[in-house]
C-alpha cells in the first residue's frame, strides 16, 4: 500500500523554526518527485514546494521563498521541509503530496497525500 | 499564475439528485491539465479525476469530469451519502500549480 506518513508538526512562536517530516513507503521514492501543500484552518489549498526525482530540482512559492527549505533523503524514503522565520499566516495542516506519475518531467496532478500535521504558529 | 474559480461556492442536495461543479480558469490550462480531489471533514485531499476526464484508482463512475481550455465541470451522476464534501479543482499546466476555493456539497 503506498503511503505517507508526515510528523514534525505542533506549536511555535512567530520567528521560530520547524522541521517536518515525510515518510513514504510502498513505492519507490527515489523515482518520484514529491511536494508540500499546505491548508490554513477553514481555507484551501496551497502548493508551496517541490523537489523533482531525478535533477534535484526545487521549486517554492513566493509565499515561503527564502523561508522554508526542502529536501530529501532517498536511502531514508523521506521528505523534509524546514521551517524557518515562521508567521501567523503560515498556521496550516502541511500535507505531503507525490506527483501523479513516475518520472515525469512535466507537472503532474497530486496522488497520493500523506494525512498532514498541523503547524501552529503563535504566541 | 492561474487562477481557479469554483462555482457554487454550497451546494444543497439530496441523496440520489445529481451534482454538476464548475471551475473555470483565468487562462486556459490546455485540453486536459487539471484534476479534481475531494476532501472530507479532518482527512487529507483525495484524488478523483486527472486529465480533465480520467478517473482516479478506485473512484466509482457515478463521478466524471469533463471540459476543456478554460471551463471544466465535475457531475456526481447520482449522489451517494459518502460524497457529501468539499471538492477542489487544481491546474498544472502552468507554474505555481493552483486550486479552486473549493465547493461545499452538503445535504439538503
Amino acid at each position: 500500500e503506498v503511503q505517507l506518513v508526515e510528523s514534525g508538526g505542533g506549536l511555535v512562536q512567530p520567528g521560530g523554526s520547524l522541521r517536518l517530516s515525510c515518510a513514504a513507503s510502498g513505492f519507490t521514492f527515489s523515482s518520484y518527485s514529491m511536494n508540500w501543500v499546505r491548508q490554513a484552518p477553514g481555507k484551501g489549498l496551497e502548493w508551496i514546494s517541490y523537489f523533482s526525482s531525478s535533477t534535484s530540482t526545487i521549486y517554492y512559492a513566493d509565499s515561503v521563498k527564502g523561508r522554508f527549505t526542502i529536501s530529501r533523503d532517498n536511502a531514508k524514503n523521506s521528505l523534509y521541509l524546514q521551517m524557518n522565520s515562521l508567521r501567523a499566516e503560515d498556521t496550516a495542516v502541511y500535507y505531503c503530496a507525490r506527483e501523479g506519475q513516475v518520472g515525469t518531467t512535466n507537472w503532474d496532478w497530486f496522488d497520493p497525500w500523506g494525512q498532514g500535521t498541523l503547524v501552529t504558529v503563535s504566541s | 499564475e492561474i487562477v481557479l474559480t469554483q462555482s457554487p461556492g454550497t451546494l444543497s442536495l439530496s441523496p440520489g439528485e445529481r451534482a454538476t461543479l464548475s471551475c473555470r480558469a483565468s487562462q486556459s490550462v490546455g485540453s486536459s491539465y487539471l484534476a479534481w480531489y475531494q476532501q472530507k471533514p479532518g482527512q487529507a485531499p483525495r484524488l478523483l479525476i486527472y486529465g480533465a476526464s480520467s478517473r482516479a484508482t478506485g473512484i466509482p463512475g457515478r463521478f466524471s469530469g469533463s471540459g476543456s481550455g478554460t471551463d471544466f465541470t465535475l457531475t456526481i451522476s447520482r449522489l451517494e451519502p459518502e460524497d457529501f464534501a468539499v471538492y477542489y479543482c487544481q491546474q498544472y499546466a502552468n507554474s505555481p500549480r493552483t486550486f479552486g476555493q473549493g465547493t461545499k456539497v452538503e445535504i439538503k
